[in-house]
């Protein structure tokens, strides 16, 4: 199994506070990908890293924000949580390049009341 | 617009039935993979195809890539309840973006 940890794994916060997830990654992968997963939309990319301090947007990026200042840890931050952003999230890496394969982590089931 | 469609959406079958269950684009992609999700896990890679007609076995699971490399399909003999999951397929289009694309799954159920 890739080596990737999320935490925490359930989390239930109210309404406008801010919450912080973490991913772990062991295995030295370049591109490191944030997801939120819901019924009928699937997958949806929420903003990704291609390096150290190399993140960009993805198509829900709206709400979230992210940082990487080691190649190993992805952070994913809600500013002001919102209901709409209870979730499960789940964080992703790749090798990068022609090669998409992802290896993705437990996943966080996050509440938001 | 979903540059992955999935088909069908829902499938409940009982155990020893075969099925497919189809990945259609109007895009080329360079590759793409397919994935399992088991519920309250993260999606597990199955394999990955490359090249136009290609057809990979996975035990009782044969997943193939269509010629124009614009759809695959993956066909389970003898279903099993272990193999009750969520289906997705991935993947990159030519000339696109180093980001994979999901399509929304197809959600299998195998009955005893």
């Amino acid at each position: 199994d890739a080596g990737i940890t999320q935490s925490p794994r359930h989390k239930v916060t109210e309404t406008g506070t801010p919450v912080t997830l973490r991913c772990h990654q062991t295995e030295n992968h370049r591109y490191m990908y944030w997801y939120r997963q819901d019924p009928g939309h699937g997958l949806r990319l929420i903003h990704y890293s291609y390096g150290v301090k190399d993140t960009d947007k993805g198509e829900v990026s709206d709400g979230y924000s992210v940082s990487r200042s080691k190649t190993e840890d992805f952070l994913l931050t809600l500013e002001s949580a919102t209901s709409s952003q209870t979730s499960v999230y789940f964080c992703a890496i790749s090798v990068g390049g022609v090669n998409t394969e992802a290896f993705f982590g437990q996943g966080t089931r996050l509440t938001v009341v | 617009t979903q540059l992955l469609e999935q088909s069908p959406q829902f499938l409940s079958i009982q155990e020893g039935e075969n099925l497919t269950v189809y990945c259609n684009s109007s895009s080329v992609f360079s590759s793409l993979q397919w994935y399992r999700q088991e519920p309250g896990e993260g999606p597990v890679l199955l394999v990955t195809v490359v090249t136009g007609g290609e057809v990979k076995k996975l035990k009782r699971l044969t997943f193939q890539f269509g010629d124009a490399r614009k759809d695959s399909s993956l066909h389970i003999t003898a279903a099993q309840p272990g193999d009750t999951g969520l289906y997705l397929c991935a993947g990159r289009s030519s000339g696109g973006s180093y980001i994979p694309t999901f399509g929304r799954g197809t959600s299998l159920i195998v009955h005893p």
